[in-house]
């Protein structure tokens, strides 16, 4: 077990492209988690699914965002239309469904918009 | 809603010695947990310590402890004979206990420095 992997690990893009991130989760994990983190914040939850239903959605994920977790493996997060605003640290999760629901994180992508 | 309040941005600690985090969240609800999140460098978080709300003692992993205090809703972290490697980003997070609710709520975070 590797615990959680991002691809791609830095992202660079002009404004008003369109961008796609990989996570793959821990292997026996069901729930698979997002967050968003700026510089000087801590992470803020963007979605969260369990295997491959997408349960919630946070207010911060704009029409422009988009997850999917095909067959409930890895997970994909897409941004169309890239915007300076855009630029953070995108963090993919994973946890078993224990009571404790201990999320791992992964090392994150982190996204610059020009 | 709950927010999670982590009122210094940064602190230092002489190695070896022993450093207290603050944290201070706000709910109505009575049961959840609460968490620290090392963020060290290299930007992947680990966890160091979690408390279940329903449980009085306070946890203890190691060199790590916390000072619980439910009617305060304070969730302090202690590092005793602090280590070079303890230098990160500390993250202090809630979690409702409600079921079908899993999202973490983070803090603002606390950096970390300590010297040799």
């Amino acid at each position: 077990d590797t615990g959680v992997s991002q691809d791609p690990r830095h992202k660079i893009t002009k404004r008003g492209q369109n961008v796609t991130f990989r996570c793959d989760p821990i292997s026996e994990h069901n729930r698979l988690y997002w967050y968003r983190q700026t510089l000087g914040q801590g992470p803020e939850f963007l979605t969260y699914f369990q295997n491959e239903a997408q349960l919630e959605k946070s207010r911060l994920l704009s029409d422009r965002f988009s997850a999917e977790r095909p067959k409930g493996s890895f997970s994909t997060l897409e941004i169309q239309r890239t915007e300076q605003g855009d630029s953070a640290m995108y963090l993919c999760a994973s946890s078993r469904g224990d009571v404790y629901n201990e999320q791992f994180f992964g090392p994150g992508t982190r996204l610059t918009v020009l | 809603a709950q927010t999670v309040t982590q009122s210094q941005p940064e602190m230092s600690v002489q190695e070896a010695e022993t450093v207290t985090l603050s944290c201070t969240y706000d709910t109505s609800e009575s049961d959840y947990y609460l968490f620290w999140y090392k963020q060290p460098p290299s930007r992947q978080m680990i966890l160091v310590i979690r408390q279940e709300a329903y449980k009085q003692q306070n946890a203890t992993e190691n060199r790590f402890s916390v000072n619980f205090q439910k009617a305060a809703k304070s969730f302090s972290l202690k590092i005793s004979d602090s280590q070079l490697g303890d230098a990160a980003m500390y993250f202090c997070a809630y979690r409702s206990a409600r079921s079908g609710t899993y999202k973490y709520i983070f803090g603002t975070g606390t950096r970390l420095k300590v010297l040799a």
